[in-house]
């Protein structure tokens, strides 16, 4: 059972826009920023948003995340095949007093 | 270019103590604001946060497994080590180590640990 929940599962077909869903407390997301990480299959995570909305460099701006409440989410705009992945979300928990995770979307291209 | 890789045991028994090392290089454990944190991954589910060390040696672990972890650095090597006592078959996952700094975070690529007699 994950802190933080998330969807198991969304879906889209190339080129659409899709979001993704984080949904936390006041200990963790309310009070903490979000950070959104990609797992290609097979590979090990790869951080795609931290600060609840900035982009590494690299990341293509197809990827956006925005934080409202105790509620965040990951938007990807003009979908792609090789976006086909996991997607999970995580922030810092004040009570827990540990990074936590959400867990975990798997995103599917139709 | 900060990288960090982590290495171990491949194959632990049961109730035997895990070791894990993870070198990195980019990046010095000294500065201020900096950790290192361990994350695993049991096949085919989610990721789960173990334990993180800060540069002046703050350390804090998850509250489920605080009983069985210790993490440590050695600045002058570039390691962090991780141990798990007490191993279950259910500890069997990949164990990946992330450098935190700045509210980003770079990971290593796992390396995966099976528990089985």
């Amino acid at each position: 059972q994950s802190v933080l929940t998330q969807p198991p599962s969304a879906s889209g077909t190339p080129g659409q826009r899709v979001t993704i869903s984080c949904s936390g407390s006041s200990s963790n997301i309310g009070s903490n920023t979000v950070n959104w990480y990609q797992q290609l299959p097979g590979t090990a995570p790869k951080l795609l948003i931290y600060s609840n909305n900035q982009r590494p460099s690299g990341v293509p701006d197809r990827f956006s995340g925005s934080k409202s409440g105790t509620s965040a989410s990951l938007a990807i705009s003009g979908l792609q095949s090789e976006d086909e992945a996991d997607y999970y979300c995580a922030a810092w928990d004040d009570s827990l007093n540990v990074r936590v995770f959400g867990g975990g979307t798997k995103l599917t291209v139709l | 270019q900060i990288t960090l890789k982590e290495s171990g045991p491949t194959l632990v028994k049961p109730t035997q103590t895990l070791t894990l090392t993870c070198t990195f290089s980019g990046f010095s454990l000294s500065t201020s604001g900096v950790g290192v944190g361990w994350i695993r991954q049991p096949p085919g589910k989610a990721l789960e946060w173990l334990a993180l060390i800060y540069w002046d040696d703050d350390k804090r672990y998850s509250p489920s497994l605080k009983s069985r972890l210790t993490i440590t650095k050695d600045t002058s090597k570039n390691q962090v080590v991780l141990t798990m006592t007490n191993m279950d078959p259910v500890d069997t996952a990949t164990y990946y180590c992330a450098q935190i700094y700045g509210g980003m975070d770079v990971w290593g690529q796992g390396t995966t640990v099976t528990v089985s007699s």
